[in-house]
């Protein structure tokens, strides 16, 4: 299985900040390299797919860079609504794998 | 739009079978791969299977041998069975679509998820 690992695994961030979040990929997997948001006793949604496709509605502060074994989501105004945890997922080939997550946290 | 909406048993008792059924609405079963993903707090989100709806299957080969992913196209519904549960098996069950476009797939959109819990 494609291991997939995050840092960092918490970030504490303040409203209007850039943040970067990053994800490899313990082979490349080209730039099938999804990223989701996860709030609290609710479902993942996609944010980004193929790696740097923005999913319609998502907000264009959203946004998605790499290829290969190296990704990065970058939120480049962080807003009170994007506290939250963050996942990346390899699409690559089955079974399709996630990373542990990024925890967002407010400073 | 499509929602997805999981449900069935939210107690299992140890090595007996897990079910669930998601039912689909706002979009027809008839396209699309449909998929089984869970999540617990030590291993994160793992990847289950998927249902294409002519039927064909795909599995996580680590739980291959005790899961089963159906669909029941006259009822927009998809289903997931597996066998032999035991207290690892206790996670928040999502079903999700598999959306593609040009090779690339993901999950979107998913089921606000159903808490399972593996306990005699």
């Amino acid at each position: 299985d494609i291991q997939m690992t995050q840092s960092p695994s918490s970030l504490s961030a303040s409203v209007g900040d850039r943040v970067s979040i990053t994800c490899r990929a313990s082979q490349s997997i080209s730039n099938y390299l999804n990223w989701y948001q996860q709030k609290p006793g609710q479902a993942p949604i996609l944010l980004i797919y193929a790696a740097s496709s923005l999913q319609s509605g998502v907000p264009s502060r959203f946004s998605g860079s790499g290829s290969g074994t190296n990704f990065t989501l970058t939120i480049s105004s962080l807003q009170p609504e994007d506290f939250a945890t963050y996942y990346c997922q390899q699409s690559y080939n089955t079974p399709s794998t996630f990373g542990r997550g990024t925890k967002l946290e407010i400073k | 739009q499509v929602q997805l909406q999981e449900s069935g048993p939210g107690l299992v008792k140890p090595s007996e079978t897990l079910s669930l059924t998601c039912t689909v609405s706002g979009d027809s079963i008839n396209s699309y791969s449909w998929s089984w993903i869970r999540q617990t707090p030590g291993r994160g989100l793992e990847w289950i299977g998927y249902i294409f709806y002519s039927g064909s299957t795909d599995y996580d080969p680590s739980l291959k041998s005790r899961v089963t992913i159906s669909v029941d196209t006259s009822k927009n519904q998809f289903s997931l069975k597996m066998t032999s549960v035991t207290d690892a098996d206790t996670a928040v069950y999502y079903c999700a679509r598999e959306g593609r476009n040009s090779g690339y797939d993901w999950f979107d959109p998913w089921g606000q998820g159903t808490l399972v819990t593996v306990s005699s």
